[in-house]
């Protein structure tokens, strides 16, 4: 099936500073879609975007499809914006459902 | 506020026993995923529903698991007999299924422990 490679695994950053989480992925995709895991373990979804780009608020997401990478920014970081973020694509061919990369810890520090 | 019900939050059972849990999914979602996670393996897909009917079940162990719809509105999870290593929170998900409307949405998860 497909592969899902995310990184940075963990992150610190100090609030207010900016950052990239990077996802590649193994195959031709027609999903994909960001979640952020809260503290308390609810999956929230960030973005649809199986290509181009997307903003939303500080967060914005972009899919290189033909280059297989998914790249999620978080500009002016809150403490809020601590937890885990997955990227989650669908393979064009194979489970025609999400595939989760092992995520990217992110800690936001007052 | 349209949301995706999980039921049992929490769940603590003896190994051998049986374990039921439900999801409700948002009014007019056509597809349900169960997914489960642990430390080790993360987000691991178990079985997925378009329209009710099952479309893939090869992540479910078979001989212990088993998923079913019996309605629109239901969606559940059942394991007989449970084993400690089946301990994880386990995810329902539903969504529309098609383009721009096939973004998930997730429940809150069932917490399981089996000693």
């Amino acid at each position: 099936g497909i592969q899902v490679e995310q990184s940075p695994p963990d992150l610190i950053l100090q609030e207010g500073a900016n950052s990239t989480l990077r996802c590649n992925f193994s195959d031709s995709v027609n999903n994909l879609q960001w979640f952020h895991q809260n503290p308390w373990g609810q999956l929230i979804n960030l973005f649809y975007i199986p290509s181009g780009t997307k903003q939303n608020g500080r967060l914005s997401a972009t899919t290189v499809a033909t280059e297989r990478y998914s790249l999620l920014y978080i500009s002016s970081s809150q403490t809020t914006d601590s937890g885990v973020y997955f990227c989650a694509p669908t393979s064009d061919t194979g489970r025609r459902a999400l595939t989760f990369g092992s995520g990217t810890r992110l800690q936001v520090q007052p | 506020d349209a949301r995706v019900t999980q039921t049992p939050r929490h769940k603590v059972t003896e190994m051998g026993q049986e374990v039921t849990m439900r999801c409700q999914p948002i009014l007019g979602h056509n597809t349900v995923f169960w997914y489960r996670q642990t430390m080790m393996q993360g987000l691991e897909l178990l079985a997925y529903f378009r329209n009710r009917a099952p479309l893939d079940d090869s992540g479910m162990p078979k001989d212990r698991f088993s998923a079913e719809m019996p309605d629109a509105t239901l969606a559940t999870l059942k394991i007989q007999p449970s084993e400690p290593r089946d301990s994880a929170v386990y995810f329902c998900a539903s969504g529309l299924g098609v383009g721009p409307n096939e973004k998930l949405f997730f429940g809150s998860g069932t917490q399981l422990s089996v000693l």
